[in-house]
């Protein structure tokens, strides 16, 4: 059972390029969020998608883009890196119900 | 809209000792209530919840929190800390009854076991 599933796990960038931030999980969740997390800073909500076919901005959100590609797929796109966007990157899941959530493993990203 | 306070950044305490984590909440009704820890290059995992009903919940590797509605506090315990409980810990919010179930995040407090 893996769970949740998180691509790349690290990953640098030129201040410019572009890069898509894959997650997938296994446990038939509904809802999905993206976080990023920097020092001193706990975790910050970029999206969410609470089903299969809807998205919706969370506390953060300027410079990224989001798909929910099916019930098990929720992708993350920077268009354009910024230093700002240096970070690490969580997506998480939950039962419809519960909020409680399951993490992935996060993706180190650097932006130069 | 909810927040999160965790008032201490960091703290040390001796291995076998015991341990309280501190975590205050600000929002209009009782929100659900959960702690998480992360470990150095990991994700997030789930300790306990809370979400109405008896105010002590018991959650994994022995941890315990307590809810006090008059304090707005959610605070975490543990008898007695092992060397292997050294790790992040993060308190988190959910309003009850919103879309999806957002979660807003404390800044974390930091706990280092002593020998």
């Amino acid at each position: 059972n893996a769970g949740v599933t998180q691509t790349p796990k690290f990953q640098v960038l030129k201040t410019g390029q572009s890069m898509t931030l894959q997650c997938a999980q296994d446990m038939n969740h509904n809802s999905m969020y993206w976080y990023r997390q920097d020092p001193g800073m706990g975790l910050r909500l970029i999206y969410y998608s609470a089903s299969e076919g809807t998205t919706d901005k969370g506390e953060v959100p300027n410079g990224y883009n989001v798909s929910r590609l099916n019930k098990r797929e929720f992708s993350l796109r920077l268009e354009s890196a910024a230093p700002s966007q240096t970070s690490v990157y969580f997506c998480a899941s939950s039962e419809e119900g519960d909020y409680g959530y399951t993490f992935g493993s996060g993706t180190r990203l650097t932006v130069v | 809209a909810q927040s999160v306070t965790q008032p201490d950044i960091h703290i040390t305490v001796s291995e076998g000792a015991s341990l309280e984590l501190r975590c205050n909440y600000s929002y209009g009704a009782t929100p659900y209530l959960f702690w998480y820890v992360q470990s150095p290059g990991q994700g997030l995992q789930l300790l306990l919840k809370y979400f109405s009903g008896d105010t002590l919940v018991q959650g994994i590797k022995g941890f315990e929190a307590e809810f006090k509605r008059s304090q707005s506090s959610f605070n975490l315990r543990k008898p007695s800390v092992h060397w292997s409980d050294a790790a992040e810990y993060f308190c988190a919010v959910v309003a009850p009854n919103t879309n999806a179930g957002k979660s807003t995040f404390g800044d974390g407090t930091t706990l280092t076991v002593k020998p």
